[in-house]
């Protein structure tokens, strides 16, 4: 079992709010990444970190923040919820390297109503 | 375009079979491949990697192969049991890069019946 915790685990919340979903690993991984994954569709990476104080935006545009302010946190804000922010939102870590191994969070269901 | 190709979409069988699941990439330049497994409202758990001069790797019940040439892998599961029952992932990471990019496959949803 990965070291690595998401909260919450599901998550119904009304259009305009602001959320934060929280990610926190306790194996020391420099790189963290979160992807937004849609039912039967591949993962999308929308921000990555390679360590504190760096975050980038990933492939797919999203409305979404990150920030990295110590190693093992890594929490993802959307300052105002829609319901096309609708789906499931997987955190991620791996050690520095190419072939390193990403371990994943159990995800958070977010619905937007 | 980097891109990760998986069939069947989706698969049914019965318990104590065995099924092969297929992944086809165009990922270049290939740094390596996993097969990960993902239960229903779960994250992916790696099964198996794969790098470019590896041809056969197992994990129990579990046989992943790959074909560098032809950038084609298989995930083989022998003796199916209800547990397998989740969705598939072929993920390929490229070496273009020091984040190590990874790309997934859409899944292959393997339901095991009894």
């Amino acid at each position: 079992e990965a070291d690595i915790y998401q909260t919450p685990r599901y998550l119904v919340i009304g259009t305009g709010k602001k959320i934060t979903l929280e990610c926190s690993q306790t194996m020391g991984h420099d790189k963290m990444y979160w992807y937004q994954q849609d039912p039967g569709m591949e993962l999308h990476l929308i921000h990555y970190s390679y360590g504190v104080n760096s975050t980038e935006k990933g492939d797919l545009s999203s409305e979404s923040t990150v920030s990295r302010i110590r190693t093992e946190h890594f929490p993802l804000t959307l300052e105002s919820a829609r319901p096309s922010h609708t789906s499931q939102y997987l955190c991620a870590s791996s050690e520095l390297g190419v072939d390193t191994e990403a371990f994943f969070g159990q995800g958070t269901r977010l619905t937007v109503v | 375009k980097n891109q990760v190709e998986q069939s069947p979409q989706s698969l049914i069988i019965l318990e104590g079979k065995n099924c092969t699941l297929q992944c086809n990439y165009t990922v270049s330049p290939f740094s390596n491949l996993r097969w990960y497994k993902q239960d229903t409202g779960r994250g992916p758990v790696s099964l198996t990697i794969m790098t470019f001069s590896e041809n056969t790797k197992s994990n129990g019940r579990y046989t992943a192969t790959l074909d560098a040439d032809t950038k084609q892998s298989s995930l083989h599961i022998t003796a199916s049991q209800l547990s397998d029952s989740a969705s598939y992932i072929c993920v390929v990471s490229d070496r273009g890069s020091t984040l190590g990019r990874l790309y997934f496959g859409r899944g292959t949803q393997l339901t095991v019946w009894p």
